[in-house]
């Protein structure tokens, strides 16, 4: 089955560390995206991939890093750099024979030790 | 600036009656527009869209929306509302520029009495 696997499901950060979610998607799907979610707030971008080896900042990036090595991952790091990282952590890639339509994962939840 | 609302944080409903959640949006051209569904603890799934032609679109789970250009809306709506459909909702608006993005509302949570 295609789709977008992100892993782990619940993960734990200690006050310094960095921690790094996965997002894996077998669409062959260009453009890929990570969000934040927070209650109320609606979804807010953090960064976005058009392509293998680029990626944009988006909204709320401070505090957060990613790579696009490969065009099926697009793994997202917290830093120690982001003070309020208790969040759920939303992937999705975009499918380019659809404007705009995005396809989600299914979310990491990360909270803080 | 580009924006999508959805006035209604919350709304209750009960079963079998039923349903519309609202979205205004203000953007400059012809918006792509989309409604997504969202059950608690889960990625979030698309119900329908609207890029162009007919605008009263149908989707999937019984729902469908119209798109007024008029009133930069595009509601949802279901005649008769299921305990499933107890989730979070949200409408947004495609940007046709080269970065693709989603611009979201906040979106809106529905609860569903027996």
């Amino acid at each position: 089955d295609g789709g977008i696997t992100q892993s782990p499901k619940y993960l734990f950060r200690k006050e310094g560390q960095n921690v790094t979610l996965s997002c894996e998607q077998n669409l062959n799907h260009d453009a890929m995206y990570w969000y934040r979610q927070d209650p109320g707030q609606g979804l807010r971008l953090i960064y976005y991939s058009q392509i293998v080896n680029d990626f944009q900042k988006g909204d709320i990036a401070e505090g957060y890093s990613v790579s696009r090595e490969k065009k099926e991952s697009f793994p997202l790091t917290v830093t120690s750099a982001q003070k309020n990282p208790t969040a759920f952590y939303l992937c999705a890639s975009r499918d380019p024979g659809q404007q705009n339509i995005q396809y989600f994962g299914a979310g990491t939840r990360l909270s803080v030790l | 600036a580009q924006s999508v609302t959805q006035p209604d944080i919350h709304i209750t409903v009960s079963e079998g009656a039923s349903l519309e959640l609202r979205c205004n949006y203000s953007y400059g051209a012809t918006p792509y527009l989309f409604w997504y569904v969202q059950s608690p603890g889960q990625g979030l799934q698309l119900l329908l869209k609207y890029f162009s032609g007919d605008t009263l679109v149908q989707g999937i789970k019984g729902f469908e929306a119209e798109f007024k250009r008029s009133q930069s809306s595009f509601n949802l709506r279901k005649p008769s509302v299921h305990w499933s459909d107890a989730a979070e909702y949200f409408c947004a608006v495609g940007d046709a520029g080269n970065n693709r993005k989603l611009i979201w509302g906040l979106g809106t949570s529905l609860a569903v009495n027996p």
